[in-house]
C-alpha cells in the first residue's frame, strides 16, 4: 500500500493493494473525526467515523486511525477496488460550548489502477 | 427511509439575484448544518440549525441566511448573488450535534451557478 498526507493532492495505487490515506488535524479540542468519499458530482458520502475516546474502529474493508498525540488520523482502504476511486476528506467536529460544527481537510484523490 | 434530500440539484442565477435552497433532514434527525463546497475544496460551514433557531455561524457574510421549520426542514438564502458565490451547496442532518455521538449525513447538494 501507499500512504500520503493531504498535502499531495493525488494518491494512485494498484486495484488490490491496500490504501492508506493521512490527514493532520489542527484542533486537540475535537472529539469526533469522520471520513468522507465524495464522487464526482455528488455530496460526501459517510465511511467511518471515530470519538476521541478511541484510536482504532474497524468497518468493513475499512480502519480508522487516531493519534490524539500528534494528532493525526488515517483510513486504511483494504484491497482497493476501482468503486473505490474518488476523492476523500477527513473531518474533525470542533466543539463550541454546547455547539459544534465539521472542518474538513482539503481532500485528496484517490485513483485505482486496473 | 430517504435520507437527506435536497432542491433544486442545479441552478443557475444572474449576479445580484437571490437564491433559496432547500434541504429536508434523514428522518429522525432535527440538526440541520448547511456547508459551501467551491469546486477542488473541501465543504465549508456556514450555519447550523437546531429547534428553529441559528445556533452557530461559520466565516460567511449576512448575505446568506436561513431558516429551519418545525418539520426540522431548512432553508439556505444568498442575496445579491456574487459569481463567487458560484458553488455546491450542501446540507447536513444529525440528531442533535456530533459531540452527543449521533453521525452526521450529507445530501447531494445544489449546485449554483451564478453568471
Amino acid at each position: 500500500g501507499e500512504s500520503v498526507g493531504l498535502h499531495l493532492p493525488t494518491l494512485s495505487v494498484q486495484e488490490g493493494d491496500n490504501s492508506i490515506i493521512n490527514c493532520a488535524y489542527s484542533n486537540s479540542a475535537s472529539d469526533y473525526f469522520i471520513w468522507y468519499k465524495q464522487e464526482s458530482g455528488k455530496g460526501p458520502q459517510f465511511i467511518i467515523d471515530i470519538r476521541s475516546n478511541m484510536d482504532k474502529r474497524q468497518g468493513q474493508r475499512v480502519t480508522v486511525l487516531l493519534n490524539k498525540t500528534v494528532k493525526h488520523l488515517s483510513l486504511q482502504i483494504a484491497a482497493t477496488q476501482p468503486g473505490d476511486s474518488a476523492v476523500y476528506f477527513c473531518a474533525e467536529n470542533e466543539r463550541t460550548g454546547a455547539n459544534s460544527k465539521l472542518t474538513f481537510g482539503k481532500g485528496i484523490t484517490l485513483s485505482v489502477r486496473p | 427511509d430517504a435520507g437527506v434530500t435536497q432542491s433544486p440539484t442545479h441552478l443557475i442565477k444572474t449576479r445580484g439575484q437571490q437564491v433559496t435552497l432547500r434541504c429536508s433532514p434523514k428522518s429522525g434527525h432535527d440538526t440541520v448544518s448547511w456547508y459551501q463546497q467551491a469546486l477542488g475544496q473541501g465543504p465549508q460551514f456556514i450555519f447550523q440549525y437546531y429547534e428553529e433557531e441559528e445556533r452557530q455561524r461559520g466565516n460567511f457574510p449576512d448575505r446568506f441566511s436561513g431558516h429551519q421549520f418545525p418539520n426540522y426542514s431548512s432553508e439556505l438564502n444568498v442575496n445579491a448573488l456574487l459569481l463567487g458565490d458560484s458553488a455546491l451547496y450542501l446540507c447536513a442532518s444529525s440528531r442533535g450535534t456530533a459531540s452527543s455521538g449521533n453521525t452526521i449525513y450529507f445530501g447531494e447538494g445544489s449546485w449554483l451557478t451564478v453568471v
